[in-house]
């Protein structure tokens, strides 16, 4: 079946600090997203990113289809940032990125 | 524009009992997906509607049945429940069938005794 992974599983920053979360695909790229997960359990909209790159704000994704990964960039990372990330893929989500980040 | 929304957002049901989980779609959307999100785990696809039809499974048990109303909501029943049901339970619309950006709703949460 479709296998997507992330990584790394865990991450730990501190307050300003930069980071790159991937997601690796084992099919095609055709509805690849990004989420955060909030403490609550819902999961925000991030990017709607099937190829090319985009930004919004302090975020921003690449994903290159033809070599089946995504990235996740976060800049100047604030507590607010903490969570769970995930990507999905063509109804498929990965195990998630643990993010915290410490003040 | 109401976003998607499920009900009810917290249960308790004892092994053996059946649930019923209901989901509206974000307006303009008329494809329902459900998944299964265990705790410290990633969401996991239940199966989407779409003209009232099942579509796509994943490998879920006969035991996780569903429905698409005509008004494009939906719901999804779990029978004979079992202690590894509990779970977040999220409901996901997007525009078309197969494709599209989803969306979330905040999800049920339920606990099986």
């Amino acid at each position: 079946g479709i296998q997507v992974e992330q990584s790394p599983p865990d991450l730990i920053l501190q307050e300003g600090a930069n980071s790159t979360l991937r997601c690796n695909f084992s099919d095609s790229v055709n509805n690849l997203q990004w989420f955060h997960q909030n403490p609550w359990g819902q999961l925000i909209n991030l990017f709607y990113i099937p190829s090319g790159t985009k930004q919004n704000g302090r975020l921003s994704a690449t994903t290159v289809a033809t070599e089946r990964y995504s990235l996740l960039y976060i800049s100047s990372s604030q507590t607010t940032d903490s969570g769970v990330y995930f990507c999905a893929n063509d109804m498929r989500f990965g195990a998630g990125t643990r993010l915290t980040v410490k003040p | 524009d109401a976003g998607v929304t499920q009900s009810p957002t917290h249960l308790i049901k004892t092994r053996g009992q059946q649930v019923t989980l209901r989901c509206s779609p974000k307006s303009g959307h008329d494809t329902v997906s459900w998944y299964q999100q265990a705790l410290g785990q990633g969401p996991q696809f239940i199966f989407q509607y779409y003209e009232e039809e099942e579509r796509q499974r994943g490998n879920f048990p006969d035991r996780f049945s569903g429905h698409q109303f005509p008004n494009y909501s939906s719901e999804l029943n779990v029978n004979a429940l079992l202690l590894g049901d509990s779970a977040l339970y999220l409901c996901a619309s997007s525009p078309n069938v197969g494709t599209g950006e989803l969306f979330f709703g905040e999800g049920s949460r339920l606990t099986v005794l």
